[in-house]
C-alpha cells in the first residue's frame, strides 16, 4: 500500500519560533490533507489541499501541495503554546475517496 | 458546528467477547469510515461506507469486523472474539464531499 513519510518525528521550540514538516510519499495523491490531533481527541482538519503547487494559509499555518504530487509541507509561523499536539499529514487517491493514508505524525512541543 | 458523535469514550472487554462501537455521523453526510490508531502510531484506514454498503475495505478489516447503520443516524463498527491486538483507539468520520470530520475516538482496551 501507500506509504508516507513524515518529518520530523518531533519538534521542540520556543515560543515565537517558526516551524516546518513534511510529507513524501513514491506514490501520487490527488489531495493532500493537514490535520491536527490534541491528546484523547480524533484528528482536526487544518488545511486541504487539491492541485499540484496549491499553496494555501490558514491564520499562522500555510502548506503548499507538492508540484510532484508526492510530497507536502506545512509551516508554522509564530509558534504558540497552543500549537502544541501531533501534527498528521494525510494524502488522498482520487479513485478511493476518503481513504486517507496518514503520515506517522509530528510531535510539537512549544516552550514558553 | 455539527460533530460526529461517537460513544462510549472508553470501552474495556475480555478477549474474546464482542464489542460494538457507536458513532453518530454528521446528519447531511453520506459517507462513513471507521479508522484505528494503536497507541503511538498513525491513523489507519478500515473501511469506507457509503449507500448502504461498504465501498472499500483495508486488509486489517477482516471477517472479525462489521460495520451497519442501521437507522438513519447511527452508524457503528462490531469487532467478533476480540483480540488483545485490537487495543486502539477507534475513529469514526463523515463527509458529504469535503474533507473528512472525525469523532473524537473510542478507546478500546481489550484485556
Amino acid at each position: 500500500g501507500q506509504q508516507l513519510n513524515q518529518s520530523p518525528q518531533s519538534m521542540f521550540i520556543q515560543e515565537g519560533e517558526d516551524v516546518s514538516m513534511n510529507c513524501t510519499s513514491s506514490s501520487i495523491f490527488n489531495t493532500w490533507l493537514w490535520y491536527k490531533q490534541d491528546p484523547g481527541e480524533g484528528p482536526v482538519l487544518l488545511i486541504a489541499l487539491y492541485k499540484a503547487g496549491e499553496l494555501t494559509s490558514n491564520g499562522r499555518l500555510t502548506a503548499q501541495f507538492g508540484i510532484t504530487r508526492k510530497d507536502s509541507f506545512l509551516n508554522i509561523s509564530a509558534s504558540i503554546p497552543s500549537d502544541v499536539g501531533i501534527y498528521f499529514c494525510a494524502g488522498q487517491i482520487g479513485t478511493s475517496y476518503g481513504k486517507l493514508t496518514f503520515g506517522q505524525g509530528t510531535i510539537l512541543t512549544v516552550h514558553p | 458546528e455539527p460533530e460526529v458523535t461517537q460513544t462510549p469514550s472508553h470501552q474495556v472487554t475480555q478477549m474474546g467477547q464482542e464489542v460494538i462501537l457507536r458513532c453518530v455521523p454528521i446528519s447531511n453526510h453520506l459517507y462513513f469510515y471507521w479508522y484505528r490508531q494503536i497507541l503511538g502510531q498513525k491513523v489507519e484506514f478500515l473501511v469506507s461506507f457509503y449507500n448502504n454498503e461498504i465501498s472499500e475495505k483495508s486488509e486489517i478489516f477482516d471477517d472479525q469486523f462489521s460495520v451497519e447503520r442501521p437507522d438513519g443516524s447511527n452508524f457503528t463498527l462490531k469487532i467478533r472474539s476480540t483480540k488483545l491486538e485490537d487495543s486502539a483507539m477507534y475513529f469514526c468520520a463523515s463527509t458529504r464531499g469535503e474533507p473528512l470530520h472525525f469523532g473524537n475516538g473510542t478507546r478500546l482496551t481489550v484485556t
